[in-house]
């Protein structure tokens, strides 16, 4: 019973124009939610993050978009550069826990 | 160091064989997480530390699976009688407070375990 499902494996966008990444999940107990980057050979690094308080959360070229009724949530990224080709997951996770549920991740390419 | 540090960063071993997958998490970070993440796959959430305790061990596929953080730092993962369904990369992960869903986790480069 996958609880964060991100649909698309995989996508490519021209340099300078806007990336959305998609997610979803289906456990309404989820209160907070976050984005990682993943390069090969890398661990995951924390990119921005939002709580079920807010609908959206931006960070310099990085915004996360939140919307509980329909258990979405969006990446945007603007504008793409060639340096944010990497495998992006979703995380999401609910107060009185620590642990993250993942997505299966979405790959992002930036052509220059 | 500033990052999560693993060792190995790649790991074969026959079916069969014990092996032991290490931590050093964040300078005094209190928890410390171990995820497993299979090819294709996200990561999947094995076990939990708070300082020296383990919390949270539910997991672990089996009882082969074992981890240990002794003094509360420095941890290690170790599975024995490796099967080939234990192959996957192993990723650690540290944050500064008590486990609580808002404190952001920090991830090693992680173990690539191959079992043949």
């Amino acid at each position: 019973d996958q609880q964060v499902k991100q649909n698309s494996p995989s996508l490519s966008v021209q340099e300078g124009r806007i990336s959305i990444l998609n997610c979803d999940y289906t456990n309404s107990m989820f209160d907070y939610f976050l984005w990682y980057k993943k390069y090969p050979a890398e661990g995951p690094t924390f990119l921005i993050s939002i709580s079920s308080i807010k609908d959206k959360n931006e960070d310099g070229r990085f915004t996360v978009f939140l919307n509980k009724s329909a258990k979405h949530l969006s990446l945007h990224i603007v504008p793409s550069q060639p340096g944010d080709s990497a495998v992006y997951f979703c995380a999401a996770t609910f107060s009185g826990t620590y642990k993250y549920i993942f997505g299966t991740g979405t790959r992002l390419k930036v052509l220059a | 160091g500033a990052g999560v540090s693993q060792s190995p960063r790649y790991k074969v071993a026959k079916r069969g064989q014990d092996v032991a997958l290490r931590c050093d998490p964040i300078s005094g970070h209190v928890s410390l997480f171990w995820y497993q993440q299979a090819l294709g796959q996200g990561p999947e959430f094995l076990t939990y530390f708070q300082n020296e305790a383990q919390l949270d061990k539910s997991g672990l596929p089996s009882d082969r699976f074992f981890a240990e953080r002794p003094e509360g730092s420095v941890s290690t993962l170790k599975i024995q009688r490796t099967q080939q369904e234990d192959s996957a990369v192993y990723l650690c992960a540290s944050s500064l407070a008590w486990g609580v869903s808002t404190d952001t986790q920090y991830f090693g480069p992680g173990t690539r375990l191959t079992v043949l």
